[in-house]
């Protein structure tokens, strides 16, 4: 039984650029969240798919930031033109709306360092 | 806005001491999450808190839930060195189609000391 997993772990980039990031829920679970944590702080959630749609992303920290699940599988945060202040670690979370609880399991987590 | 806060943020206790953090949360919700994170790594979930007056233990941690006062705390029995780690709190409100959205606290830095 495989967990989250995320792809990279670690990116490294120069600002301005842009950076993609991989999330590949548990199997059956069709909500998947994305949140940010900084140093010393607790996640903070940025946006939440059920299936391929995007229901909650007002929370996305500009406009640099996007989504996407197009099949309902795996997802994808892509940050523009990325900053300093972008640094930190970005963790993705999935469930199944048929659990009750909404117990989110978390990936490992994309730590980012934009130089 | 919703505002969770831990207490303390930081915690150093000896090894087979007993120890409580606090979480108190702003708006009124019947969801309350636990999870350790280890420096470095990702979130453990711990326990899932689904009503008022919820009790949930496992080995020397105990997790408990008081909807009405918005308040949760992690008690810790006899703690040991492996307990060592940062908890977090997190209450769930529910979002658009009924999933939860999670907000943290700061977290609770937890160190025990032999």
């Amino acid at each position: 039984d495989t967990g989250v997993s995320q792809d990279p772990r670690h990116k490294i980039t120069k600002r301005g650029q842009n950076v993609t990031f991989r999330c590949d829920p548990i199997s059956e679970h069709n909500r998947l969240y994305w949140y940010r944590q900084t140093l010393g702080q607790g996640p903070e959630f940025l946006t939440y798919f059920q299936n391929e749609a995007q229901l909650e992303k007002s929370r996305l920290l500009s406009d640099r930031f996007s989504a996407e699940r197009p099949k309902g599988s795996f997802s994808t945060l892509e940050i523009q033109r990325t900053e300093q202040g972008d640094s930190a670690m970005y963790l993705c979370a999935s469930t199944s709306s048929g659990s009750g609880n909404n117990e989110q399991f978390f990936g490992p987590g994309t730590r980012l360092t934009v130089l | 806005e919703l505002k969770v806060e831990q207490n303390p943020l930081f915690l150093s206790m000896q090894e087979g001491k007993n120890y409580t953090i606090y979480c108190n949360y702003s708006t009124t919700s019947d969801r309350l999450y636990w999870y350790r994170q280890d420096p470095g790594k990702s979130l453990e979930s711990l326990f899932v808190l689904l009503s008022n007056g919820a009790v949930k233990q496992e080995g020397r941690l105990m997790a408990s839930l008081d909807t009405k006062a918005r308040l949760s705390t992690l008690h810790i029995t006899a703690a040991v060195h492996d307990l060592s780690a940062t908890y977090f709190c997190a209450v769930g409100l529910v979002s658009s189609g009924s999933a939860r959205q999670l907000t943290f606290g700061s977290g609770t830095q937890l160190t025990v000391l032999p």
